[in-house]
């Protein structure tokens, strides 16, 4: 089936680098994406990664794709207060095409 | 600007009382989506339209409808909202011809049922 994980929250200080880790289960997802959410909002597209890459930048952000341990995670750089949110990993099902989300990591930055 | 706007952003109503919530969009988007999120989960999928085609998700429970009246507009109807029908629901729109098929949400609409 299909199934995605990350862990709940992670803390940070305000100019360090922020890295949210996503595991995945179906092997024939061909996208895999980073959604932000802001309180009160809906999800904002991030970036993403096509499966046939093993990285992507995109100035501040670094997703990193490793295909053999269905493992994706998202790097931010210079960690901001204004990038505290709660960031949604999620593949692409090659099956079905549906997007299956994960449930979600809160990013506290501290000043 | 090209959005997707949801109404009402609050919406509260009484055990057993239906209620429909409203989505629209400017992006001229084929495909229209509805999802329940639940405080701390993921975003979960009821049902989609492709076009006019509806595609309901196998574990829907019955007491959620759609309707799709045009291009534009998608609604979701709780017949009989429960307790645990409380949720965030979350529309979004796609363009099924691209490739990347990104999806486009709503700021959503926060349901309390009393």
């Amino acid at each position: 089936g299909e199934d995605v994980e990350q862990s709940l929250f992670l803390s940070v200080r305000e100019g360090d680098s922020s890295v949210i880790n996503c595991t995945y289960t179906d092997s024939s997802s061909t996208y895999l994406y980073w959604y932000k959410q802001e309180p009160g909002a809906g999800l904002q597209l991030l970036t993403y990664i096509f499966s046939n890459m093993d990285m992507k930048q995109d100035q501040r952000l670094t997703v990193l794709l490793n295909k053999k341990d269905k493992h994706l995670s998202l790097r931010i750089a210079d960690t901001q207060t204004g990038d505290s949110a709660i960031y949604f990993c999620a593949e692409r099902g090659g099956n079905t095409g549906k997007l299956i989300f994960g449930q979600g990591t809160t990013l506290q930055v501290k000043p | 600007d090209a959005m997707v706007i949801q109404n009402p952003r609050y919406q509260v109503t009484q055990f057993g009382k239906p209620v429909t919530l409203s989505c629209s969009q400017t992006l001229n988007h084929n495909v229209m989506y509805w999802y329940q999120q639940k405080s701390s989960q993921a975003p979960k999928l009821l049902f989609h339209y492709y076009d006019k085609d509806f595609n309901n998700e196998a574990d829907t429970p019955d007491n959620f409808q759609s309707r799709r009246p045009n291009t534009s507009f998608c609604f979701l109807d709780i017949r009989s909202p429960g307790l645990g029908d409380a949720a965030m629901y979350l529309c979004a729109t796609s363009s099924r011809g691209g490739v990347l098929n990104e999806q486009f949400f709503g700021p959503g609409t926060r349901l309390t049922v009393l």
